[in-house]
Protein backbone atom coordinates (compact mmCIF):
# COMPACT_ATOMS: atom_id res chain seq x y z
CA UNK A 1 0.00 0.00 0.00
CA UNK A 2 1.74 3.67 -0.89
CA UNK A 3 1.90 5.48 1.94
CA UNK A 4 3.03 9.12 2.12
CA UNK A 5 3.56 10.98 5.45
CA UNK A 6 4.58 14.10 6.37
CA UNK A 7 6.01 16.00 10.43
CA UNK A 8 7.79 18.55 11.22
CA UNK A 9 4.65 21.31 10.84
CA UNK A 10 3.72 23.11 13.92
CA UNK A 11 4.12 27.16 15.41
CA UNK A 12 6.98 29.22 14.20
CA UNK A 13 7.46 33.09 14.33
CA UNK A 14 7.73 35.13 11.17
CA UNK A 15 11.62 35.47 10.18
CA UNK A 16 12.00 31.65 11.62
CA UNK A 17 12.61 28.38 9.82
CA UNK A 18 11.17 24.84 9.65
CA UNK A 19 12.26 21.71 7.59
CA UNK A 20 9.29 19.33 6.79
CA UNK A 21 9.63 15.60 6.10
CA UNK A 22 7.39 12.95 4.27
CA UNK A 23 8.31 9.47 4.71
CA UNK A 24 7.40 7.13 1.85
CA UNK A 25 6.29 3.59 1.94
CA UNK A 26 4.73 0.96 -0.50
CA UNK A 27 6.49 2.06 -3.62
CA UNK A 28 9.90 2.44 -5.21
CA UNK A 29 10.21 6.36 -4.44
CA UNK A 30 13.33 6.82 -6.33
CA UNK A 31 11.09 6.67 -9.55
CA UNK A 32 8.62 9.04 -9.19
CA UNK A 33 9.11 12.60 -9.16
CA UNK A 34 7.54 14.15 -6.06
CA UNK A 35 6.10 17.30 -5.10
CA UNK A 36 4.96 19.79 -2.29
CA UNK A 37 1.25 20.96 -2.24
CA UNK A 38 -0.21 24.10 0.29
CA UNK A 39 -3.65 25.32 0.98
CA UNK A 40 -4.37 27.73 3.63
CA UNK A 41 -6.70 27.96 5.87
CA UNK A 42 -10.47 27.89 3.74
CA UNK A 43 -8.29 28.49 0.60
CA UNK A 44 -7.39 27.01 -2.10
CA UNK A 45 -4.51 24.92 -3.55
CA UNK A 46 -1.22 26.36 -4.28
CA UNK A 47 1.77 23.91 -5.59
CA UNK A 48 4.87 24.71 -3.80
CA UNK A 49 7.67 22.63 -5.39
CA UNK A 50 8.73 19.55 -7.26
CA UNK A 51 11.84 17.16 -7.43
CA UNK A 52 12.92 15.39 -10.09
CA UNK A 53 13.96 11.32 -9.40
CA UNK A 54 17.53 11.60 -9.03
CA UNK A 55 17.17 15.05 -7.19
CA UNK A 56 18.86 16.66 -10.41
CA UNK A 57 15.69 19.10 -11.20
CA UNK A 58 13.73 21.20 -8.97
CA UNK A 59 11.35 23.52 -9.39
CA UNK A 60 9.76 26.31 -7.55
CA UNK A 61 6.82 28.69 -7.27
CA UNK A 62 7.68 32.14 -7.66
CA UNK A 63 6.31 33.04 -3.46
CA UNK A 64 8.97 30.88 -2.36
CA UNK A 65 11.64 30.75 -4.64
CA UNK A 66 14.82 31.67 -2.45
CA UNK A 67 13.42 30.76 1.13
CA UNK A 68 11.85 26.84 0.45
CA UNK A 69 14.57 24.06 -0.69
CA UNK A 70 12.83 20.78 -1.69
CA UNK A 71 15.71 18.16 -1.41
CA UNK A 72 14.66 14.07 -1.28
CA UNK A 73 17.20 11.58 0.24
CA UNK A 74 16.14 8.13 -1.80
CA UNK A 75 18.40 5.53 0.29
CA UNK A 76 15.56 6.91 3.29
CA UNK A 77 12.63 7.04 1.08
CA UNK A 78 12.35 10.50 1.77
CA UNK A 79 11.41 13.77 0.74
CA UNK A 80 11.89 17.46 2.33
CA UNK A 81 11.20 20.84 2.32
CA UNK A 82 13.48 23.27 4.45
CA UNK A 83 11.66 26.70 5.27
CA UNK A 84 13.48 29.88 5.79
CA UNK A 85 12.48 32.84 6.47
CA UNK A 86 8.97 32.53 6.83
CA UNK A 87 5.95 34.69 6.74
CA UNK A 88 2.76 34.89 7.85
CA UNK A 89 1.20 34.16 4.37
CA UNK A 90 3.46 30.66 4.64
CA UNK A 91 0.60 29.50 6.77
CA UNK A 92 -0.75 26.48 5.84
CA UNK A 93 -1.32 22.58 5.21
CA UNK A 94 1.58 21.03 3.48
CA UNK A 95 0.80 17.93 1.40
CA UNK A 96 3.64 15.91 -0.24
CA UNK A 97 2.06 14.28 -3.29
CA UNK A 98 3.77 11.70 -5.42
CA UNK A 99 3.86 12.33 -9.48
CA UNK A 100 2.44 9.65 -11.39
CA UNK A 101 3.98 10.82 -14.64
CA UNK A 102 2.32 9.91 -16.94
CA UNK A 103 3.74 9.95 -20.56
CA UNK A 104 1.55 9.63 -23.78
CA UNK A 105 4.00 9.89 -27.30
CA UNK A 106 3.48 13.40 -27.30
CA UNK A 107 3.80 14.88 -23.73
CA UNK A 108 3.97 13.83 -20.06
CA UNK A 109 1.58 15.29 -17.59
CA UNK A 110 1.64 15.89 -13.90
CA UNK A 111 -0.74 13.21 -12.57
CA UNK A 112 -0.77 13.73 -8.12
CA UNK A 113 -2.55 10.34 -7.60
CA UNK A 114 -1.18 9.45 -3.77
CA UNK A 115 -0.80 12.35 -1.17
CA UNK A 116 -0.36 12.80 2.43
CA UNK A 117 -2.58 13.57 5.32
CA UNK A 118 -0.95 16.90 5.19
CA UNK A 119 1.02 19.03 8.21
CA UNK A 120 -0.18 22.35 9.71
CA UNK A 121 2.48 25.30 9.52
CA UNK A 122 1.70 28.31 11.39
CA UNK A 123 3.85 31.13 10.89
CA UNK A 124 2.48 33.74 13.74
CA UNK A 125 4.02 35.75 16.54
CA UNK B 1 2.50 31.95 -14.76
CA UNK B 2 -0.54 30.97 -16.17
CA UNK B 3 -3.35 32.16 -14.68
CA UNK B 4 -6.61 28.99 -13.97
CA UNK B 5 -9.60 30.28 -13.63
CA UNK B 6 -12.42 28.36 -12.53
CA UNK B 7 -16.23 28.50 -12.74
CA UNK B 8 -18.55 28.71 -11.46
CA UNK B 9 -17.08 29.13 -7.95
CA UNK B 10 -19.85 27.27 -6.30
CA UNK B 11 -22.70 25.82 -7.40
CA UNK B 12 -25.40 23.95 -5.70
CA UNK B 13 -26.91 20.83 -7.07
CA UNK B 14 -29.62 17.58 -6.03
CA UNK B 15 -28.39 14.18 -6.23
CA UNK B 16 -29.16 13.13 -9.87
CA UNK B 17 -28.02 16.18 -11.65
CA UNK B 18 -25.66 16.76 -14.74
CA UNK B 19 -22.75 19.06 -13.60
CA UNK B 20 -20.71 20.90 -15.60
CA UNK B 21 -17.53 22.79 -14.32
CA UNK B 22 -14.90 24.72 -16.71
CA UNK B 23 -11.45 25.56 -16.31
CA UNK B 24 -9.80 28.87 -18.37
CA UNK B 25 -6.20 28.99 -18.95
CA UNK B 26 -5.04 32.67 -19.53
CA UNK B 27 -2.53 30.86 -22.54
CA UNK B 28 -3.17 27.65 -24.54
CA UNK B 29 -1.80 25.05 -22.40
CA UNK B 30 -2.45 21.99 -25.27
CA UNK B 31 -4.44 19.29 -22.87
CA UNK B 32 -2.12 19.58 -19.84
CA UNK B 33 -4.52 19.81 -17.64
CA UNK B 34 -5.98 17.63 -14.31
CA UNK B 35 -8.76 17.72 -12.39
CA UNK B 36 -8.69 17.09 -8.49
CA UNK B 37 -11.53 16.17 -5.95
CA UNK B 38 -10.92 18.00 -2.12
CA UNK B 39 -13.47 17.04 0.57
CA UNK B 40 -13.44 18.77 3.92
CA UNK B 41 -10.42 18.00 6.02
CA UNK B 42 -8.89 15.56 3.10
CA UNK B 43 -6.52 15.30 0.58
CA UNK B 44 -7.18 15.87 -3.03
CA UNK B 45 -7.82 13.15 -4.85
CA UNK B 46 -6.76 13.11 -8.78
CA UNK B 47 -10.46 12.63 -11.12
CA UNK B 48 -8.94 12.96 -14.97
CA UNK B 49 -5.23 13.67 -16.00
CA UNK B 50 -4.29 14.58 -19.72
CA UNK B 51 -7.78 16.78 -19.51
CA UNK B 52 -9.87 13.43 -20.57
CA UNK B 53 -8.18 10.40 -19.37
CA UNK B 54 -9.82 9.13 -16.33
CA UNK B 55 -7.66 7.94 -13.59
CA UNK B 56 -7.89 4.01 -12.20
CA UNK B 57 -10.48 3.47 -10.16
CA UNK B 58 -12.85 6.66 -10.76
CA UNK B 59 -16.24 6.06 -11.38
CA UNK B 60 -17.45 6.26 -15.18
CA UNK B 61 -19.78 9.22 -14.25
CA UNK B 62 -16.86 12.03 -14.28
CA UNK B 63 -15.70 13.08 -17.45
CA UNK B 64 -13.10 16.01 -19.03
CA UNK B 65 -12.78 17.44 -22.08
CA UNK B 66 -11.27 20.36 -23.87
CA UNK B 67 -7.57 21.59 -25.51
CA UNK B 68 -6.13 25.06 -25.44
CA UNK B 69 -7.38 27.31 -22.72
CA UNK B 70 -10.86 25.68 -22.66
CA UNK B 71 -12.14 22.61 -20.34
CA UNK B 72 -14.64 21.43 -18.59
CA UNK B 73 -15.33 18.61 -15.78
CA UNK B 74 -18.74 17.00 -16.10
CA UNK B 75 -20.53 14.80 -13.21
CA UNK B 76 -23.32 12.97 -15.68
CA UNK B 77 -25.56 11.61 -13.03
CA UNK B 78 -24.28 13.50 -9.26
CA UNK B 79 -23.71 11.16 -6.68
CA UNK B 80 -24.05 12.27 -2.43
CA UNK B 81 -20.68 11.51 -2.34
CA UNK B 82 -19.64 13.79 -5.09
CA UNK B 83 -20.33 16.78 -2.82
CA UNK B 84 -17.24 18.57 -2.57
CA UNK B 85 -14.55 21.28 -3.85
CA UNK B 86 -12.98 20.28 -7.31
CA UNK B 87 -9.75 21.92 -9.00
CA UNK B 88 -8.01 21.95 -12.31
CA UNK B 89 -4.41 22.44 -12.00
CA UNK B 90 -1.85 22.83 -15.17
CA UNK B 91 1.70 21.10 -16.09
CA UNK B 92 1.77 22.95 -19.28
CA UNK B 93 4.74 25.13 -17.78
CA UNK B 94 6.43 26.06 -14.52
CA UNK B 95 5.05 27.35 -11.86
CA UNK B 96 2.03 24.76 -12.05
CA UNK B 97 -0.52 26.16 -11.14
CA UNK B 98 -4.42 25.55 -10.02
CA UNK B 99 -7.60 26.83 -10.63
CA UNK B 100 -9.31 28.75 -7.87
CA UNK B 101 -11.62 25.43 -6.96
CA UNK B 102 -15.37 25.09 -7.24
CA UNK B 103 -17.23 24.29 -4.17
CA UNK B 104 -20.55 21.75 -5.18
CA UNK B 105 -22.84 21.74 -2.44
CA UNK B 106 -26.38 19.99 -2.02
CA UNK B 107 -29.22 21.74 -3.04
Amino acid sequence: EVQLVESGGGLVQPGGSLRLSCAASGFTFSSYWMNWVRQAPGKGLEWVANIKQDGSEKYYVDSVKGRFTISRDNAKNSLYLQMNSLRAEDTAVYYCARDWGYCSSTSCYTCLDYWGQGTLVTVSS
Amino acid sequence: AIQMTQSPSSLSASVGDRVTITCRASQGIRNDLGWYQQKPGKAPKLLIYAASSLQSGVPSRFSGSGSGTDFTLTISSLQPEDFATYYCLQDYNYPVTFGGGTKVEIK
